[in-house]
């Protein structure tokens, strides 16, 4: 079975520019999040959706971003414009929760270089 | 104070120890909880549950203490294959996760 899909895995882009996420969740997943990964702030909670509403989005830093689940199988994670720190490594995690807290299963992450 | 918080170390340990790592969390409504292991430039991925009566799983055990608000994990018999780091995980609410920073491991032959 395939996990999580993330795409782009490696993104560099110049500060000012728009830059657009991707996540594709497990099969038969009810929740997905959006997770950032820095060395300074560890592994931070962004914003989760259950059967693709968003549920939290009060990590999210500000408003230059913005995330979307138009369907049960895709996702976004847009910034706009972007700034050098925004660089980091996001995640997106999908859980099949049958109610409860439940094992996340985590993409490979996309790796994001804002110059 | 952060909502979880664990030793980032680093722990050193030769192959065989037993080795242990703690967590705090501040919500006392908090009420589920995970360990996750991290390789280095990889995705994390889920190690075990905490339950208050434990939880073991070959060589790790997981323990949760509400009453003082930390959980804890327990590798025994350490692999050179156990370095990595090691997250902490608790739901505040919903389904809300807050990540530790993570303690990492290193086992040396």
């Amino acid at each position: 079975d395939a996990g999580v899909i993330q795409s782009p895995r490696h993104e560099v882009t110049e500060m000012g520019q728009e830059v657009t996420l991707r996540c594709k969740p497990i099969s038969g997943h009810d929740y997905l999040f959006w997770y950032r990964q820095t060395m300074m702030r560890g592994l931070e909670l962004l914003i989760y959706f259950n059967n693709n509403v968003p549920i939290d989005d009060s990590g999210m830093p500000e408003d230059r971003f913005s995330a979307k689940m138009p369907n049960a199988s895709f996702s976004t994670l847009k910034i706009q414009p972007s700034e050098p720190r925004d660089s980091a490594v996001y995640f997106c995690a999908s859980s099949k929760t049958g109610g409860a807290p439940n094992e996340q299963f985590f993409g490979p992450g996309t790796r994001l270089t804002v110059l | 104070r952060k909502e979880v918080e664990q030793d980032p170390g680093p722990f050193n340990v030769p192959e065989g120890a037993t080795v242990a790592f703690n967590c705090t969390y501040s919500n006392s409504a908090s009420q589920s909880f995970f360990w996750y292991r991290q390789d280095c430039r990889k995705e994390p991925k889920l190690l075990m549950s905490v339950y208050s009566s434990g939880n073991e799983d070959g060589r790790f055990t997981a323990q949760l203490n509400r009453a003082s608000q930390y959980i804890s994990l327990l590798i025994r018999d350490s692999k050179l294959s156990d370095s990595a780091t090691y997250l902490c995980v608790v739901y505040t609410g919903g389904f809300k996760t807050i990540f530790g920073a993570g303690t990492r491991l290193f086992v040396k032959a």
